[in-house]
């Protein structure tokens, strides 16, 4: 299948600092990108949506100034994190589309705020 | 609203029983609805969608309209089957479309 790389799988930052989160289709063209936060034992929580070219999706209580997305080419989209907080810290996931196809997904980035 | 709703946290089974995990959807258009599973210390992963009306490692789910259900059935459960289901909607507005998820059930088969 279809493979989504996601770097790095874990950082820590200080608090105040940025932080940037890479998602690579590996062997096909992303049309679509998502970007999920996950909390400890809860469900993922889609932050925003991403197509190639345009601007980013955002979901409803998500920062659009704190939580940056590019989609630049049809296989890389990047999470800046900016100005880091203890409470952004959190486990986020992309997962790349072709549209309508099935979406594939990353293995995760564990963010720690300290 | 776009909601995907699963109402179990936590399904415990014995090997060999039945499975069912539910769970019902809201969405105004045409529903696109998959199920997830995550195994332990793996990525997420498509376990079946309701377009292609298959069969993936004994799991079956059946869109129901009417109920709007789409709930995750498996007659004689393995061990290896223990993992985090979600179930999944796709929602399409405007140029864009999301995947919108459950709450997730953690199935736990026991020997």
């Amino acid at each position: 299948g279809a493979v989504v790389s996601q770097h790095p799988s874990r950082v820590i930052c200080k608090s105040g600092t940025s932080v940037k989160i890479e998602c690579r289709s590996l062997d096909f063209q992303a049309t679509t990108m998502f970007w999920y936060r996950q909390f400890p034992k809860q469900s993922l929580m889609l932050m925003a949506t991403s197509n190639e070219g345009s601007k980013a999706t955002y979901e409803q209580g998500v920062e659009k100034d704190k939580f940056l997305i590019n989609h630049a080419s049809l296989t890389l989209s990047t999470l800046t994190v900016t100005s880091a907080h203890p409470e952004d810290s959190s486990f986020y996931i992309c997962s790349a589309s072709t549209g309508s196809t099935e979406a594939f997904f990353g293995q995760g980035t564990r963010l720690t705020v300290v | 609203a776009q909601r995907v709703t699963q109402p179990e946290k936590l399904l415990s089974v014995f090997k060999g029983a039945p499975v069912e995990l539910k769970c019902n959807y809201s969405y105004s258009g045409s529903p696109e609805l998959f199920w997830y599973v995550q195994y332990s210390r793996q990525r997420l992963q498509l376990l079946l969608r309701h377009i292609s009306r298959e069969s993936i490692k004994g799991f079956t789910a059946d869109l129901n309209k009417g109920e709007t259900s789409f709930h995750l059935k498996k007659p004689f459960a393995q061990e290896e089957d223990s993992a985090m289901y979600y179930c999944a909607l796709r929602a399409y507005g405007g140029a864009t479309n999301k995947l919108i998820f459950g709450t997730g059930t953690l199935l736990a088969v026991q020997p």
